[in-house]
């Protein structure tokens, strides 16, 4: 089945350590973006990407890296210049050059820092 | 600066009975709007959608109103079912050459109670 899977579904971190969430699709989309999720919030975007080498940082970027070697793949890293980065985190694609479509979700990484 | 705003955290309702959720917008250029649906810990999936040339759109039990020159869009559910409760997130796209660049609303809990 066609889908997006995050790995892993949780993940502790200790303060000062860098953390990479994996984000990976099947649905051939060249657009993939990463969100964050907070407690009453809505979903905020930290970075995306349209094609393959070529990212743009999205509303909260700040301490915040990706990566884009394969059209698949789309990586966050979470670096320890995040003040806080306990959040669930949620990965999206969907295709691009299309109007009026959809993006499509992952089933999201909870991050905790200990 | 909340360019998408859901004002009512929650709502809760008797089965079989209306559910009518509601979100404003600030940002003119937003040309596509969706509601998206979600479980706690799991990612959102896609409900229902509307593009700006168009003032409604219906779906099964979903309907969707928008109102553009009051900015103002509306998720009513007909009729609700136990089974409807999550949080509902509306959002918005300004299109352009990715429509996954979603801005997000609070995001409404939705709770029908049997």
């Amino acid at each position: 089945d066609g889908g997006i899977t995050q790995s892993p579904k949780y993940l502790f971190r200790k303060e000062g350590q860098n953390v990479t969430l994996s984000c990976e699709q099947n649905l051939n989309h060249d657009a993939m973006y990463w969100y964050r999720q907070d407690p009453g919030q809505g979903l905020r975007l930290i970075y995306y990407s349209q094609i393959v080498n070529d990212f743009q940082k999205g509303d909260i970027a700040e301490g915040y890296s990706v990566s884009r070697e394969k059209k698949e793949s789309f990586p966050l890293t979470v670096t320890s210049a995040q003040k806080n980065p306990t959040a669930f985190y949620l990965c999206a694609s969907s295709p691009t050059g299309q109007r009026n479509t959809e993006a499509f979700f992952g089933q999201g990484t909870r991050l905790t820092v200990v | 600066d909340q360019q998408v705003k859901q004002n009512s955290p929650s709502l809760s309702v008797q089965e079989g009975r209306i559910s009518i959720l509601n979100c404003d917008y600030t940002n003119s250029m937003f040309d596509y709007f969706l509601w998206y649906k979600k479980y706690p810990a799991e990612g959102p999936t896609f409900l229902i959608s509307i593009s700006s040339i168009k003032d409604k759109n219906e779906d099964g039990r979903f309907t969707v109103f928008l109102n553009k020159s009051a900015k103002h869009l509306s998720l009513h559910i007909v009729p609700s079912q136990p089974g409807d409760s999550a949080v509902y997130f509306c959002a918005a796209t300004a299109g352009g050459t990715s429509y996954g660049k979603l801005t997000f609303g609070q995001g409404t809990i939705l709770t029908v109670h049997p």
